[in-house]
Formats: C-alpha cells, sequence, structure tokens
C-alpha cells in the first residue's frame, strides 16, 4: 500500500497524558500536512511542512501541540498534557508542492481524552 | 464570519436526480479550490480542483466565480454511491481551508 499510513489507528488516554502520533506520507510528496477534525466540521488545519521544514503553524495550535518531521518523510505529532476538548479525529495528508493542494490524507488517528 | 462557508444540508436526493452544493469565501487571496467527498468515518478524498473557466468530470461540474467569491459543484444523475459529505476546500497561500461540508444521501 503506497498511501498515507498513520499509527495509532485509536488513542485512548487520560486528561494530562502526552500522546504522540506518527505519519508516513506518500514518499515521493514533499509537503506534509496534519488536520484535526470534530464531528460535523471540516477539517481544521494545524500545520504543514516542506521537507523537514515547519513552514506553517495554526493561531490555533497552542503549545502544547509540536509536530516534527526530522529527515523530510515521516511526521510525529506530540499532544502534552491532553485535554478533553483535544479529543477529535487527527489527520496527516500529503501532497507535492506544485499541485496547488491536491492532498491525500491517511486514515487518521481518532483521540479519546477521558 | 467563517473562511469558507457551505450549506450544511443534508440534501435528500432520489436517484437520477440533480443536485448543487454552493460555497462562499471569505479570502479575495484564495488561490486554487477544490471539492473533497468524504463518507462516513473515512479521510477525505480529492474529488476535482475547480479552474476558473469551470470544469467537468463525468456528472461532476464545478464553477468558480471569483469576484463573488463563491464554488459550485453539480452533481448530474445521482447514485447511492455519491451519498457523502462534500468538502468545499480554498488555498490560500498553502493554508488549506475546509468548509464544514454538505452532506448528501441519494435514495432509491
Amino acid at each position: 500500500d503506497t498511501g498515507v499510513s498513520q499509527d495509532p489507528r485509536h488513542k485512548i488516554t487520560k486528561r494530562g497524558q502526552n500522546v504522540t502520533f506518527r505519519c508516513d506520507p506518500i514518499s515521493e510528496h514533499n509537503r506534509l500536512y496534519w488536520y484535526r477534525q470534530t464531528l460535523g466540521q471540516g477539517p481544521e488545519f494545524l500545520t504543514y511542512f516542506q521537507n523537514e521544514a515547519q513552514l506553517e503553524k495554526s493561531r490555533l495550535l497552542s503549545d502544547r501541540f509540536s509536530a516534527e518531521r526530522p529527515k523530510g518523510s515521516f511526521s510525529t505529532l506530540e499532544i502534552q498534557r491532553t485535554e478533553q476538548g483535544d479529543s477529535a479525529m487527527y489527520l496527516c495528508a500529503s501532497s507535492l508542492a506544485w499541485t496547488g493542494g491536491e492532498q491525500y490524507f491517511g486514515p487518521g488517528t481518532r483521540l479519546t481524552v477521558t | 464570519r467563517k473562511e469558507v462557508e457551505q450549506d450544511p444540508g443534508p440534501f435528500n436526493v432520489p436517484e437520477g436526480a440533480t443536485v448543487a452544493f454552493n460555497c462562499t469565501y471569505s479570502n479575495s487571496a484564495s488561490q486554487s479550490f477544490f471539492w473533497y467527498r468524504q463518507d462516513c468515518r473515512k479521510e477525505p478524498k480529492l474529488l476535482m480542483s475547480v479552474y476558473s473557466s469551470g470544469n467537468e468530470d463525468g456528472r461532476f461540474t464545478a464553477q468558480l466565480n471569483r469576484a463573488s467569491q463563491y464554488i459550485s459543484l453539480l452533481i448530474r444523475d445521482s447514485k447511492l454511491s455519491d451519498s457523502a459529505t462534500y468538502l468545499c476546500v480554498v488555498n490560500v497561500f498553502n493554508d488549506m481551508r475546509f468548509g464544514a461540508g454538505t452532506r448528501l444521501t441519494v435514495k432509491p
């Protein structure tokens, strides 16, 4: 399967714990995006990378959230001191820089904070 | 005001019907435009890009009006398999803004 993969698919954690999600993009894609989606809403942009450089972060991304893409391939999204409001689907997408937005999404990681 | 606004629906139509979805966006600097489809509990998938001249892909036609900051999607001869949520997406300097989506249910 050469699509975007995410791990884990589901995560249940207690409030206050740290969680980390992984995304493996399509291998030749140089851009990688993270989104958050809650029920009844469209995906909400969090951050994106071009190769290993993090080029933009949403102002909605609190300092409890951090993302890395150390070698320009896979990426991790970490949430520290989780809160119940962090419960959502976290989606990763990848694209080629020149396509202007034709993104391919992974299946997502569903986070539940209890 | 939301950056990308869509009628949430739901639209319930019979098979074979023609249905149109509308979307408006607020940022005049928006550079590119897309429609994505999302099935229940699945990830969004690109349906089609939207070009200024309008474009068609089989039963689907997308149109863009930059002056009015308006995007549309027309689905002709609806199939049961078209049932999904349709997301309007606007690219503003590589920051992709998604609408909340319009839910479509096609019934036999």
